[in-house]
């Protein structure tokens, strides 16, 4: 079964800082890495979507990696804001099923 | 136009009774997938409709959960005989043919078993 972690957990960050999430999963064998963000009391909204044949995307301040062959991606989001602040979750692909990290709780402090 | 929408968006119930948790996808979206978000964990797939297609029902961690979708767009989930274990947030997506790999995702059923 495939297995997403992410790391870290919890991480709090002054404003304008660079930073980086990270996430890893067992199974190589996926169509596609996506991360979304997670606002409390509301559902997920998707960031950014890697298909399993690409190495990164790009959307204003975020960039997500993919290195399918050691399973692994990083969310990198450049002069973080307070608005940034939220939980990031990346799941993969490999069929039907989406499987999803537990997320890393952003916090960034103005 | 509408999002994906979910009621009840809380329940509280007691233990051993019986919950529906209703959702309404975003009209025309072809599949609608139900997961499960306890404290601290990730979202756990649940179970999965792609238009008329039997559902993968893979995910349901007991007998005691099912779930429908009729007409091909609202769905219902069920829970009977509800345990304490059963509490976290339900939480539905549906995505269309032409982008399978976007969903869109309602706001959540809290759902807390006393």
């Amino acid at each position: 079964k495939q297995e997403v972690t992410q790391i870290p957990a919890a991480l709090s960050v002054p404003e304008g800082e660079n930073l980086v999430l990270n996430c890893s999963f067992t199974d190589s064998a996926i169509y596609n890495l996506q991360w979304f963000r997670q606002d409390p009391g509301k559902g997920l909204t998707s960031l950014l979507l890697i298909q399993s044949s690409q190495r990164e995307q790009t959307s204003g301040r975020l960039n997500a990696s993919l290195d399918k062959s050691s399973g692994r991606s990083t969310l990198y989001i450049a002069a973080s804001q307070p608005g940034d602040s939220a939980t990031y979750l990346c799941a993969v692909r490999p069929g039907n099923q989406f499987y999803f990290g537990t997320g890393t709780s952003l916090t960034v402090i103005p | 136009g509408a999002g994906v929408s979910q009621s009840p968006s809380n329940k509280v119930t007691e233990k051993g009774k019986d919950v529906e948790l209703r959702c309404d996808p975003i009209s025309g979206h072809t599949a609608l997938y139900w997961y499960r978000q306890s404290l601290g964990q990730g979202l756990e797939f649940l179970i999965y409709f792609q238009g008329n297609s039997a559902p993968d029902k893979s995910g349901l961690p007991s007998d005691r959960f099912s779930a429908e979708r009729t007409g091909g767009s609202v769905s219902t989930l069920t829970i009977q005989r509800t345990q304490q274990e059963d509490s976290a947030v339900y939480l539905c997506a549906s995505s269309a043919d032409r982008e399978p790999d976007t969903q869109y995702f309602g706001p959540g059923t809290r759902l807390t078993v006393l």
